[in-house]
């Protein structure tokens, strides 16, 4: 069975930093490209970041570059969202994403529940 | 403000039927293909339809999927109580160089 397991969430200050992890586990991580996708109070679903399988391509929503981080560790079957310079805005629900791309097809199949990330003072 | 365009809510009876529209531009949904997510409260979103108009195995017939040039649509059919949610249209988008999501369809069923 496919699960993800986000943790790392929590309060943080305005300009402060935050790492969340996800635990990946019934499927071969390797395999996958992998998605962080952030829900605000009240808002709908957005998409942060993505990575490839082996780390070589990475792509963020414009209004993370620069800030936010993702990584991989194939190895312990493990996604990373770094994130600085945290800002009120960056306040919601992360969901670990795992991303179906092969041949022409391409979709979100497996969704954790989500960790919660809050910037206040 | 996203960059596709959904109706902020929808409803319909039991056993109606509703449709749902995305609309975006030439570098999303007329480039790629469009995913549809169901989020239903207290539960992580999970896949409805992929490339347009493909249902993943579990996911029952009445809900279909369409696409005509830079628009997409969802249908439900014979509306259930279990469908209340919101739902949201995502193609890749060119130009953005990253997935996008419509900014979601809350739907009633009254």
């Amino acid at each position: 069975e496919v699960q993800l397991v986000e943790s790392g969430g929590g309060l943080v200050q305005p300009g402060g930093s935050l790492r969340l992890s996800c635990a990946a586990s019934g499927f071969t991580f390797s395999n996958f490209w992998m998605t962080w996708v952030r829900q605000a109070p009240g808002k709908g679903l957005e998409w942060v970041a993505n990575i490839k399988k082996d780390g070589s391509e990475i792509h963020y929503v414009d209004s993370v570059k620069g800030r936010f981080t993702i990584s991989r560790d194939n190895a312990k079957n493990s996604l990373f969202l770094q994130m600085s310079s945290l800002r009120a805005e960056d306040t919601a629900v992360y969901h670990c994403v795992r991303e179906w791309d092969f041949g022409y097809e391409s979709y979100f199949d497996y969704w954790g529940q989500g960790t919660l990330v809050a910037v206040s003072s | 403000q996203s960059v596709l365009t959904q109706p902020p809510s929808a409803s319909g009876t039991p056993g109606q039927r509703v449709t749902i529209s995305c609309s975006g531009s030439r570098s999303n949904i007329g480039s790629n293909s469009v995913n549809w997510y169901q989020h239903l409260p207290g539960s992580a979103p999970k896949l409805l339809i992929f490339d347009d108009d493909q249902r993943p195995s579990g996911v029952p017939e009445r809900f279909s999927g369409s696409k005509s040039g830079t628009s997409a649509s969802l249908a439900i059919s014979g509306l259930q109580s279990e469908d209340e949610g919101t739902y949201y249209c995502a193609p890749w988008d060119d130009s953005l160089n990253g997935w996008v999501f419509g900014g979601g369809t809350k739907l009633a069923v009254l």
